[in-house]
C-alpha cells in the first residue's frame, strides 16, 4: 500500500530533550515536505526535500533540522524543544512540484 | 509571496444540504490551487486540485470547485453534504514562483453536518 508514515504518533518531553520524527515514503517520491498545523493557523512549512542531501527552509524552520540521506526518509530533528514547538507535525511527499502531496497520519508533540 | 484566506472558519449545516467554502488566494503568477480534507484524527488528503483547463473542477465525494482568477477565487461546493463529510477543510496554493514544493495552506474550515 502506497503511504507515508511517521513515527511516533504521540510524543510528550520535555524543555531541552533533542528528539526525532521520522517519516518514511514506499512512492519513490522526489519531494518531501514538514508542516506544523496550529489551530487556526492551517499547516506552515517546516523544510522541504527535493531530492536525497538536497533541502531547505520552509516558512518557520527555526528550531528545526531536517536531513535527507535516502530518497525514502526525511526526518525531523528537534536538538532542543520548546514549549513553542507544541504542535501537531505532518509529513507529506510527492512526485513532483506540484503533484498532490500525500500526508502522513501526524505526529502530536507536547513540550513541557 | 502568495497567501490563502478561508473566510469561514465554521461551517454548520444541515444534511442533505448544500454547502459552499470560500477560499481566496494572493500571487502575483500563475498559480495551482489545491483542496484538501482532514478528517478527525487523521492527515489530510486531496480533495480536488487545479493546475489549468477548465475552471470548473470535480473531485472526489461529490465535491466541486471553481477557479476564478478575476476574483481571486478557489470555493469547494457540495450540492447535498453528508454526516461524513464533517471535517475540516483546507484550501492551498502553490505557484510557479514558489521554492520547491511549497504550499501555502489557509486557516481552515470546520464542516460540521448536523441530521
Amino acid at each position: 500500500e502506497a503511504q507515508v508514515t511517521q513515527n511516533p504518533r504521540y510524543l510528550i518531553t520535555v524543555t531541552g530533550k533533542k528528539l526525532t520524527v521520522t517519516c518514511s515514503q514506499n512512492m519513490n517520491h522526489e519531494y518531501m515536505s514538514w508542516y506544523r498545523q496550529d489551530p487556526g493557523l492551517g499547516l506552515r512549512q517546516i523544510y522541504y526535500s527535493m531530492n536525497v542531501e538536497v533541502t531547505d527552509k520552509g516558512d518557520v524552520p527555526e528550531g528545526y533540522k531536517v536531513s535527507r540521506k535516502e530518497k525514502r526518509n526525511f526526518p525531523l530533528i528537534l536538538e532542543s524543544p520548546s514549549p513553542n514547538q507544541t504542535s501537531l507535525y505532518f509529513c507529506a511527499s510527492s512526485l513532483g512540484r506540484y503533484e498532490t502531496q500525500y500526508f502522513g497520519p501526524g505526529t502530536r508533540l507536547l513540550v513541557l | 509571496a502568495q497567501s490563502v484566506t478561508q473566510l469561514d472558519s465554521q461551517v454548520p449545516v444541515f444534511e442533505e444540504a448544500p454547502v459552499e467554502l470560500r477560499c481566496n488566494y494572493s500571487s502575483s503568477v500563475s498559480v495551482y490551487l489545491f483542496w484538501y480534507v482532514q478528517y478527525p484524527n487523521q492527515g489530510l488528503q486531496l480533495l480536488l486540485k487545479y493546475l489549468s483547463g477548465s475552471t470548473l473542477v470535480k473531485g472526489i465525494n461529490g465535491f466541486e470547485a471553481e477557479f476564478n482568477k478575476s476574483q481571486t477565487s478557489f470555493h469547494l461546493r457540495k450540492p447535498s453534504v453528508h454526516i461524513s463529510d464533517t471535517a475540516e477543510y483546507f484550501c492551498a496554493v502553490t505557484s510557479s514562483k514558489a521554492a520547491g514544493n511549497k504550499l501555502t495552506f489557509g486557516g481552515g474550515t470546520r464542516v460540521l453536518v448536523k441530521p
